[in-house]
């Protein structure tokens, strides 16, 4: 079976430009999590969907983030503009019910590197 | 929210001695309970999980995890370290509602041959 699909897996761009990241989750899952991984604050939560519905991006860090979910089988997310602090790696992961304790699967995610 | 506490950001086992890595939740209600396995430049992959069956649990790569409700904790252990279990460890736990999961900080182990 086909895991998670993050595109691309790696993105060096300059500041102010417009970076679009890119996920398929697996096929049947419900729910869809965008993370973001520094070695300053670790792993965090930016957004989560439910049956393609946003349902809570507190974890958005400001306006320059967006994230999109048109449909079951395509999610982005998207940084405009770009600043060099947003630099790190962004993980795309989807779930079926993951409040019936069912995992998350995580995709090999987006090395973003911003000049 | 749930809180998950990782102790020791490194651990350092020699090849075939027991792997331990402690984790440490908080909540007045035992959650789900999760560890995943990263390797360098890859995501992350379960290893295993806690959805309030049995306490211990067995979950890939020899690894296993014992839920301990009293100490809430959910320390993960190996009996024997392999060169290729050396990555980074994450504990996460799965409070319900709308919340994601949250993660602990990682713990990098290091495997000495």
């Amino acid at each position: 079976d086909a895991g998670v699909i993050q595109s691309p897996r790696h993105e060096v761009t300059e500041m102010g430009q417009e970076v679009t990241l890119r996920c398929k989750p697996i096929s049947g899952h419900n729910s869809l999590f965008w993370y973001r991984q520094t070695m300053m604050r670790g792993l965090e939560l930016l957004i989560y969907f439910n049956n393609n519905v946003p349902i809570d991006d507190s974890g958005m860090p400001e306006d320059r983030f967006s994230a999109k979910m048109p449909n079951a089988s395509f999610s982005t997310l998207k940084i405009q503009p770009s600043e060099p602090r947003d630099s790190a790696v962004y993980f795309c992961a989807s779930s079926f019910s993951p409040g019936d304790g069912q995992p998350q699967h995580f995709g090999d995610g987006t090395r973003l590197s911003i000049l | 929210a749930q809180s998950v506490t990782q102790l020791g950001s490194h651990v350092s086992v020699s090849e075939g001695a027991l792997v331990l890595l402690r984790c440490n939740y908080s909540s007045s209600v035992p959650p789900y309970l999760f560890w995943y396995v990263q390797y360098p430049n890859q995501g992350l992959q379960l290893l295993l999980k806690y959805t309030s069956a049995a306490t211990l649990v067995k979950g890939i790569n020899g690894f296993e995890a014992e839920f301990k409700k009293s100490e809430t904790s959910f320390h993960l252990t190996k009996p024997s370290a392999h060169m290729s279990d050396a990555a980074e460890y994450f504990c996460a736990a799965y409070g319900g509602g709308a919340d994601g999961l949250t993660f602990g900080k990682g713990t990098h182990l290091i495997i000495q041959p």
